[in-house]
């Protein structure tokens, strides 16, 4: 069975700033996809970035990236330049490869900018 | 918009009322799922469907019955709703291959009184 960890349940940065949201997981398998979805108080799940296990580089869209650590199964999200948009719920989340590929979530790390 | 539609986006049920839930996708996705959300929980996943005419249950699965009706439509019946039910319910597709991602629809908030 898959799992995902966030230990973070609640986190806050100041506008412009830079923050990581942690995230570990566990799997045996060797197929999977990371994840990171963004869940703003409109409730609507926003996909902000995505890693493939089999890659080594590290993910980036704009001013989002992770570090992707596969040995340690680590896959933090650093958001950089922190806008109030960024105000949001976010949630890592696994899938892996072959079968019915369910998702997998964390329970959530709530960030807050702060102007 | 091409994407995927929960109906209705709010209902509040009595305890013992039924109801079905409406998931309609236009992608051609072969896989959809209903995830409930709590606070605290994260999503986790009641039911889910990898190609029409087959269904399987997910981690939540009680009190729950689905149909997937056809490639396009998956619904979730509730047939005795119970205050443990109240919760945000989501519904998402997916394509072909795991990096095609998941489509999340915008949400049903289910209260049962």
């Amino acid at each position: 069975a898959q799992t995902v960890t966030q230990s973070q349940p609640e986190m806050s940065v100041q506008e412009a700033e830079t923050v990581t949201l942690s995230c570990t997981y566990d799997t045996s398998e060797n197929n999977y996809y990371l994840f990171w979805y963004k869940q703003p108080p409109s409730r609507q799940m926003i996909l902000v970035i995505r890693q493939e296990a089999y890659k080594q580089q590290n993910a980036t869209e704009n001013r989002f990236s992770v570090n992707f650590q596969k040995a340690a199964k680590s896959f933090s999200l650093k958001i950089s330049d922190s806008q109030l948009g960024d105000t949001a719920m976010y949630f890592c989340s696994l899938v892996t490869q072959g079968g019915s590929e369910k998702l997998v979530f964390g329970k959530g790390t709530k960030l807050t900018v702060n102007p | 918009n091409a994407g995927v539609t929960q109906t209705p986006k709010f209902q509040v049920l009595k305890t013992g009322q039924s109801m079905t839930l409406q998931c309609a996708q236009d992608m051609n996705h072969n896989s959809m799922y209903w995830y409930r959300q709590d606070p605290g929980m994260g999503l986790r996943l009641i039911y889910y469907s990898a190609s029409e005419g087959t269904t399987d249950k997910g981690e939540v699965p009680n009190g729950y019955n689905v149909s997937r009706l056809n490639k396009r439509e998956f619904s979730l019946r509730l047939e005795s709703a119970a205050p443990s039910q109240t919760s945000v319910y989501f519904c998402a597709s997916r394509g072909q291959g795991a990096n095609y991602g998941y489509t999340f629809g915008s949400g049903t908030r289910l209260t049962v009184v």
